[in-house]
């Protein structure tokens, strides 16, 4: 079974909606990380969490909220989506003393906005 | 604002041969910096990594080096696999306010 688990992989949606995409893990690890990859741009952060109480916004939060429901859930949401949110979406964890050491990442959820 | 480059959006290769993918960047408070590997409809895989303090670190057929005074790094892989055909991210991390960037992405193929 997959360590880092991502649900939906794809997902269609219109332009407004609200859509939760959901993260789980097994690998026991506080750190949890959400990301989007557009091409040409990479993967770019867009909150992460050290622990179950602690919410950080990354480098493009904006249109985006996430709840750290337990250790292992990390669940992000757009709360009307529009169309440039249209991309492929990461969940990742990461464990060890320092943050952002190597970060296991789930398979990718496609979303696309119409 | 691109903090991390990868300039080379591919990078084509014989088998046997080595490869080297190459990543700038511009903020010097960055002090560890990782390399990913990414197959299509997979998650990134991490590969290999280097502190600021080092200029290489080797873990088998793949081997990071850090130029800090021109803010570059480098991954070789020798010898190449056509296994190894995949898209490689560079990553930073800025560990005083917990920033993390990746690059672009340099798509490898390697050739039988």
């Amino acid at each position: 079974d997959a360590d880092v688990t991502q649900t939906p992989r794809n997902r269609i949606t219109k332009t407004g909606k609200r859509i939760m995409l959901e993260c789980s893990q097994t690998k026991g690890h506080d750190r949890m990380y959400w990301y989007r990859q557009d091409p040409g741009l990479g993967l770019r952060l867009i909150y992460y969490s050290f622990d179950v109480k602690d919410i950080n916004k990354g480098e493009i939060s904006d249109g985006y909220s996430v709840s750290r429901q337990a250790q292992a859930k990390f669940s992000l949401s757009l709360e009307s989506a529009i169309p440039n949110q249209t991309a492929l979406y990461f969940c990742a964890t990461s464990g060890g003393s320092m943050p952002y050491n190597e970060q296991f990442f789930g398979p990718g959820t496609r979303l696309t906005v119409l | 604002d691109q903090q991390v480059k990868q300039n080379s959006p591919s990078l084509s290769v014989q088998e046997g041969r080595i490869s080297i993918l190459n990543c700038d960047y511009t903020n010097s408070m960055f002090d560890y910096f990782l390399w990913y590997k990414k197959y299509p409809a997979e998650g990134p895989t991490f590969l290999i990594s280097i502190s600021s303090i080092k200029d290489k670190n080797e873990d088998g057929r793949f081997t990071v080096f850090l130029n800090k005074s021109a803010k570059h790094l480098s991954l070789h892989i020798v010898p190449s696999q056509p296994g190894d055909s995949a898209v490689y991210f560079c990553a930073a991390r800025n560990y005083n306010n917990n920033d993390m960037r990746f690059g672009a992405g340099t798509r490898l193929t390697v050739k039988p």
